[in-house]
């Protein structure tokens, strides 16, 4: 498709395994941002790539989040270590170019048993 | 830092009255300003956008936004709602100025009242 695609569309785990969660923005978008969303709140800023590398990480809320994006275009978010707090629908976006409107996935549900 | 403010966690509206949703924004220098739409149990859809040039932005679904520098606000507003415009908006802003990340506000949810 032509859209920014998150996988998985939700997932379940239990407190203290590892999670992977992918995004596969729009072709040819060079910006790649990582949002977590808890409910009734705004996107919260995670990390935030040009082409390869991250160009700000500063929201990542410790070290048990990491974020790759290898190629300059498919990125992967990883969560060691969960917990119940990091629950939340976590939301991928990407655009044409730094200045450009962000076009959102439909976000990966993580629930944290 | 950049941040957004929406002052209002809900707006209420009949149906063919104009509609306002609030935000202001600090930025140390230059901002890119931009409103979203969530519908339920969808992703963020963008709306418009202000980068430079005239104060007031046309975008998606007859919606407007006028950017106010002296009051650092970016209201977002349409003359005559709809039900179908009930959902949750999210204003957000860019400073462009030092190439920085784009920060969201909490969100204000709309309902057009029947």
């Amino acid at each position: 498709g032509a859209g920014v695609s998150q996988t998985p569309s939700n997932k379940v785990t239990e407190k203290g395994k590892y999670v992977e969660l992918r995004c596969d923005p729009i072709s040819g978008h060079t910006a790649l941002y990582w949002y977590r969303q808890s409910l009734g709140q705004g996107p919260e800023f995670l990390i935030y790539f040009q082409g390869t590398g991250a160009a700000d990480d500063s929201g990542l809320p410790n070290d048990r989040f990491f974020a790759v994006r290898p190629e300059g275009s498919v990125s992967t978010l990883k969560i060691q270590r969960t917990e119940r707090g990091d629950s939340a629908v976590y939301l991928c976006a990407s655009s044409l170019q730094a200045i450009g409107e962000l076009f959102f996935g439909e976000g990966s549900r993580l629930t944290v048993l | 830092a950049q941040s957004v403010a929406q002052p209002e966690d809900q707006v209420n509206v009949a149906e063919g009255n104009p509609l306002t949703v609030k935000c202001t924004y600090s930025v140390s220098g230059n901002p890119y300003l931009f409103w979203y739409v969530q519908y339920p149990n969808r992703g963020l859809q963008f709306l418009l956008k202000y980068i430079t040039g005239d104060n007031l932005v046309k975008g998606s679904y007859g919606f407007e936004a006028e950017f106010n520098k002296s009051q650092t606000s970016f209201h977002l507003k349409k003359p005559s709602a709809l039900v179908s415009d009930s959902a949750l908006y999210f204003c957000a802003v860019r400073d462009i100025t030092r190439d920085d990340k784009i920060i969201f506000g909490k969100g204000t949810r709309l309902h057009i009242l029947p």
